[in-house]
């Protein structure tokens, strides 16, 4: 069965410095990852995905994320934080040439990031 | 192009009442799926529709349905509304292809709260 875990609920870091958001997962066969985040009372917002490729992935507002097959991870990674990344952050799952759940995405938890000035 | 929107963004029921939601897709996504969060359960699958078909479907009770136009505009529907409905009801459009990479892009969400 098909699971995302991010295993922090918060992570805080100061302005300036570089954050990370961890995200396993858990899928037969080449996962597509995804990375979302939601800003307070907002629907989720795409920051980028990884389909197949370079394991570094480059999304918007400066973020990326490495994808890492041998530890079924997705991690998302900033190298300077800002106060205005302060958000909930989302990593999610969806299995290929699955015709039965083609669309669904499978969620995590979410990291709650906040970035202190 | 304009984004998902949905309607209402809020909305107040009280239990045993029924509730209908509407999505209007990203101009020609042709699939939308719906989702709800709650601070508890976190963001749960409801269903997707693409083509006017339910090709896909979440575990939820059967009060929980919906349905999709010819213009792949969306509407959900929650009969006999219960306390733990209380939630933000997320839509998402995306133009499918079959292998299932394309990108789900959501709308700002319903929230609602049943008393």
């Amino acid at each position: 069965a098909q699971s995302v875990a991010q295993p922090e609920d918060q992570v805080n870091v100061a302005e300036g410095n570089p954050l990370t958001v961890k995200c396993t997962y858990s899928v037969s066969g080449n996962p597509y990852l995804f990375w979302y985040v939601q800003y307070p009372n907002r629907g989720l917002q795409f920051l980028l995905k990884y389909i197949t490729g370079d394991n570094l992935v480059k999304g918007s507002y400066g973020f990326e994320a490495e994808f890492n097959k041998s530890q079924t991870s997705f991690h998302l990674k900033k190298p300077s934080a800002l106060v205005s990344d302060s958000a909930l952050y989302f990593c999610a799952v969806r299995e290929p040439d699955r015709g039965s759940t083609l669309g669904r995405l499978y969620f995590g938890r979410g990291t709650q990031l906040t970035v202190w000035p | 192009k304009a984004g998902v929107t949905q309607t209402p963004r809020y909305l107040i029921k009280t239990r045993g009442q029924q509730v209908t939601l509407s999505c209007s897709p990203i101009s020609g996504h042709r699939s939308v799926s719906w989702y709800q969060q709650t601070p508890g359960q976190g963001l749960q699958f409801l269903f997707e529709y693409f083509s006017e078909t339910q090709r896909n479907k979440g575990n939820f009770p059967g009060r929980f349905s919906g349905r999709q136009f010819s213009n792949s505009r969306s509407e959900m529907n929650v009969s006999t509304l219960e306390l733990g409905d209380s939630a933000l009801y997320l839509c998402a459009s995306s133009h499918p292809r079959t292998s299932g990479e394309e990108t789900q892009y959501f709308g700002p969400g319903t929230r609602l709260l049943v008393l």
